[in-house]
């Protein structure tokens, strides 16, 4: 059964950067898209942007274009997120989710997600 | 970037009742709609795809139906567990864009 295990909570200041790791244990990697979706308190969900681990490259939404990062190492099952110029609107949890097998390629749906990382931005 | 709308924004259900959620897209987006429930300190769960298909082990009382810009979630006959917040979700364009999402509570 495949998991995806996210990296542990952080807490960073204004204006640094954060890596938030996820790693997919138990399954197949490469194939599926993964994406980021992060979740402000008390609020909806937010895609930022995925990666097709096999091709590399990443789409990411305009809001986020020049701050988000998504790589993904196929020899670690891993993805990873990385946001810089962090604010105090950037306190939320992030989300790895990987797009479901039915996805279209390109466009996708989500069928497991991470259990969530919780970045607080505070001076 | 395809707005989509879900209302309303809370629904208020007695257990055993039957419940209907709207959304909206600000476009077409065809059949590519998904529909997710998430419960408190927990993560997204995938319910429905293309508009209408329950994912893997979804009860048959979760039933999705439209297309094009209009979309319903009916739970047929609410059970303790059903009480959570659902969202849309389009991947019809990019950026992938979810609704705001709608809270069932206990009437």
């Amino acid at each position: 059964q495949v998991q995806l295990v996210q990296s542990g909570a952080e807490v960073k200041k204004p204006g640094s950067s954060v890596k938030v790791s996820c790693k997919a244990s138990g399954g197949t990697f490469s194939s599926y898209a993964i994406s980021w979706v992060r979740q402000a308190p008390g609020q909806g969900l937010e895609w930022m942007g995925g990666i097709i681990p096999i091709f590399g490259t990443a789409n990411y939404a305009q809001k986020f274009q020049g701050r988000v990062t998504i790589t993904a190492d196929e020899s670690t099952s891993t993805a990873y997120m990385e946001l810089s110029s962090l604010r105090s609107e950037d306190t939320a949890v992030y989300y790895c989710a990987r797009a479901a097998p039915s996805s279209p390629a390109t466009l996708w749906y989500f069928d497991l997600w991470g259990r969530g990382t919780l970045v607080t931005v505070s001076s | 970037e395809i707005v989509m709308t879900q209302s309303p924004a809370t629904l208020s259900v007695s257990p055993g009742e039957r419940a209907t959620l709207s959304c909206r897209a600000s476009q077409s987006v065809s059949s590519n709609l998904a529909w997710y429930q998430q419960k408190p300190g927990q993560a997204p769960r995938l319910l429905i795809y293309g508009a209408s298909t329950r994912a893997t082990g979804i009860p048959a009382r979760f039933s999705g139906s439209g297309s094009g810009t209009e979309f319903t979630l009916t739970i047929s006959s609410l059970q303790s567990e059903d009480f959570a917040v659902y969202y849309c979700q389009q991947y019809n364009n990019w950026p992938l864009t979810f609704g705001q999402g709608t809270k069932v509570e206990i009437k």
